[in-house]
């Protein structure tokens, strides 16, 4: 199967800070990645659609000014919570599609905002 | 919009047990993924169905899609402990390719 890496795993930031999340895929191209959120027992929850070379695809209710993404090349995907507020706290996780219909899960990045 | 049902969202059994989970939808979808999730960790894909009927079997794991392909289901012989987890169910058919989930079946083995 395809390997995906995200980075950092876990991260603590105060309120009012920004922070960014990348998401790799490390040994196929993914010109589109997912983005999810994960509230504790819950399933996963669709924030947007990353596409490389135009503008990310997002979920309604989901504030594109506050969770941007970047697409950067065909490997890399980055995540940043701008203005993190406690309520963003949460399990970050981001996917990339790989042969065909299946979908490959980064381990996921902790997000704690004090 | 489509849904998928999954079921139960609680099992805890003892070692040795069966179990099934199912997943279900009145949507048609192309494809279903079931996947297992350990704690503080990203979903890890354990099998794909894709035609209608298909029966696919994972050492004690029995996947099966159905006819229609708007369900499917797990089943678990003789469950283990290191068989505990978080178990989606996910369709392939999103608007923007992406995956849609069931609410997860958390499973807990007990020795």
């Amino acid at each position: 199967g395809a390997v995906v890496s995200q980075h950092p795993s876990r991260v603590i930031c105060k309120s009012g800070t920004s922070v960014k999340i990348e998401c790799r895929s490390l040994d196929f191209q993914a010109t589109t990645m997912f983005w999810y959120r994960q509230f504790p027992k819950q399933s996963l929850m669709l924030m947007a659609t990353s596409n490389e070379g135009s503008k990310a695809t997002y979920e309604q209710g989901v504030e594109k000014d506050k969770f941007l993404i970047n697409h950067a090349s065909l490997t890399l995907s980055t995540l940043t919570v701008t203005s993190a507020h406690p309520e963003d706290s949460s399990f970050y996780i981001c996917s990339a599609p790989w042969g065909g219909h299946e979908q490959y899960f980064g381990p996921g990045t902790r997000l704690t905002v004090t | 919009t489509q849904l998928l049902e999954q079921s139960p969202q609680f099992l805890s059994i003892q070692e040795g047990e069966n179990l099934t989970v199912y997943c279900n939808s009145s949507s048609v979808f192309s494809s279903l993924q079931w996947y297992r999730q350990e704690p503080g960790e990203g979903p890890v894909l354990l099998v794909t169905v894709v035609t209608g009927g298909e029966v696919k079997k994972l050492k004690r794991l029995t996947f099966q899609f159905g006819d229609a392909r708007k369900d499917s289901s797990l089943h678990i012989t003789a469950a283990q402990p290191g068989d505990t987890g978080l178990y989606l169910c996910a369709g392939h058919g999103g608007s923007q390719g992406n995956l849609i989930f069931g609410k997860g079946t958390k499973l807990s083995v007990k020795p």
